[in-house]
This record gives C-alpha cells, sequence and structure tokens, in this order.
C-alpha cells in the first residue's frame, strides 16, 4: 500500500533562509509524486509534479523538488522564504494514472521576519 | 475557467440529520474525487468517479455515505444518519490528466 511521511509537523525558518520540506513515500510501483499548498480556510493548490522524466522538477512561487527514487524521496525546497509561503505544506502520491492521492499528514511553515 | 466550487462552504447540524454537499467540477474534466480532512491531518480518499461511473470506494466510506454523479457532470456527497465523527472539512476535486485540482471545501460541524 501507498504511504507518505512528511518529517517534521511544523517547520520554522527566517525570511530569506533556504526552505527544506521532507517527504517519503512507499509505493510498490513508480509513482507520481506531488506538493500541494494549502492556504488558511482554503483548498489546496497544486504546487508541482512528477510523473515521468527530468527528476528535479519547478513549481510555482519559486519552489522545486527533487525525485530520488534511492531514497524514495521527493523533498521540497525553495532557496529564499518569504512571507506569503507561510502555509500548511501536504506530500502526496499516486499509484496509477488519473488514480486516487495518499496524502502525508503535512508540514506547516513558519517564516519569521 | 471558474475552477472546482462547493457548496455549501459551511454546514451545521444536529447528529442524527442528513446532509448533502455538491461539487462541480472544472468542465471538462472527466474524474471527480472527494476526501475528507480532519484537524491536523492530510486529505483521506473517499471515492472517485470517471464520467459518471464511481471506480473506487474506500473503506472509510460507511454505508451511510453516498456519492453520485449523474450525466458525468456535478456530484453529490450525502451523508445519512450523521455522527460527530462526520465533523471535518470534505474536499472535491477533478482532474483530465495527472493534476487534481481542488474546491475551497464544505466544512461539516455535527453538533
Amino acid at each position: 500500500a501507498q504511504s507518505v511521511t512528511q518529517l517534521g509537523s511544523h517547520v520554522s525558518v527566517s525570511e530569506g533562509a533556504l526552505v527544506l520540506l521532507r517527504c517519503n513515500y512507499s509505493s510498490s510501483v513508480p509513482p507520481y509524486l506531488f506538493w500541494y499548498v494549502q492556504y488558511p480556510n482554503q483548498g489546496l493548490q497544486l504546487l508541482l509534479k512528477y510523473t515521468t522524466g527530468a527528476t528535479l522538477v519547478k513549481g510555482i512561487n519559486g519552489f522545486e523538488a527533487e525525485f530520488k527514487k534511492s531514497e524514495t524521496s521527493f523533498h521540497l525546497t525553495k532557496p529564499s522564504a518569504h512571507m506569503s509561503d507561510a502555509a500548511e505544506y501536504f506530500c502526496a502520491v499516486s499509484e496509477e494514472y488519473g488514480n486516487k492521492l495518499v496524502f502525508g499528514a503535512g508540514t506547516i511553515l513558519r517564516v519569521k521576519s | 475557467d471558474t475552477g472546482v466550487s462547493q457548496n455549501p462552504r459551511h454546514k451545521i447540524t444536529k447528529r442524527g440529520q442528513n446532509v448533502t454537499f455538491r461539487c462541480d467540477p472544472i468542465s471538462e474534466h472527466n474524474r471527480l474525487y472527494w476526501y475528507r480532512q480532519t484537524l491536523g491531518q492530510g486529505p483521506e480518499f473517499l471515492t472517485y468517479f470517471q464520467n459518471e461511473a464511481q471506480l473506487e470506494k474506500s473503506r472509510l466510506l460507511s454505508d451511510r455515505f453516498s456519492a453520485e454523479r449523474p450525466k458525468g457532470s456535478f456530484s453529490t456527497l450525502e451523508i445519512q444518519r450523521t455522527e460527530q465523527g462526520d465533523s471535518a472539512m470534505y474536499l472535491c476535486a477533478s482532474s483530465f490528466h495527472y493534476e487534481q485540482y481542488f474546491g475551497p471545501g464544505t466544512r461539516l460541524t455535527v453538533t
């Protein structure tokens, strides 16, 4: 069965510092991987996705993530945090095209001024 | 493209009552998904449709829950005989390819 583990339910960084949010997954087949962001009282917004091809994927708002098969990881990074990045971030995996997503428990990112 | 819409945005009901939520997907999307999210957790899959066919249901979807997607357009999720444990955010998403686009959710509070 698929599962997703997000290390750290809360991450705090200073404005301008590197953001690193960790995601590890388990899957019996090559996965499709996603990062979503959720602002308070809003739905989930897709940040980026990995399906096939290049393992370093770029998304919106300066975020990127690298698929590392050997480590079963898909960590999310951003070189320089902005106050507007404060939100909850979810990593998700799907084993089939168009199939359900399995989400991690989420990481709340706090950005300090 | 107006995005995925959900109604109502908030619902407060008393235990034992029935509730129904509606989801309108992005118009050209053939897949529609329902998820449930409780505080401090990621969304959990409930069920999904391809066009009007319901293709998968989670074990979380007890017999008190039913979902429909008539004519492959909007979808409804009904919860009968609500329990306090049903209090959660109910999220709808739609897709045409890999990406699922989420609506704002319906927050259900069962008192």
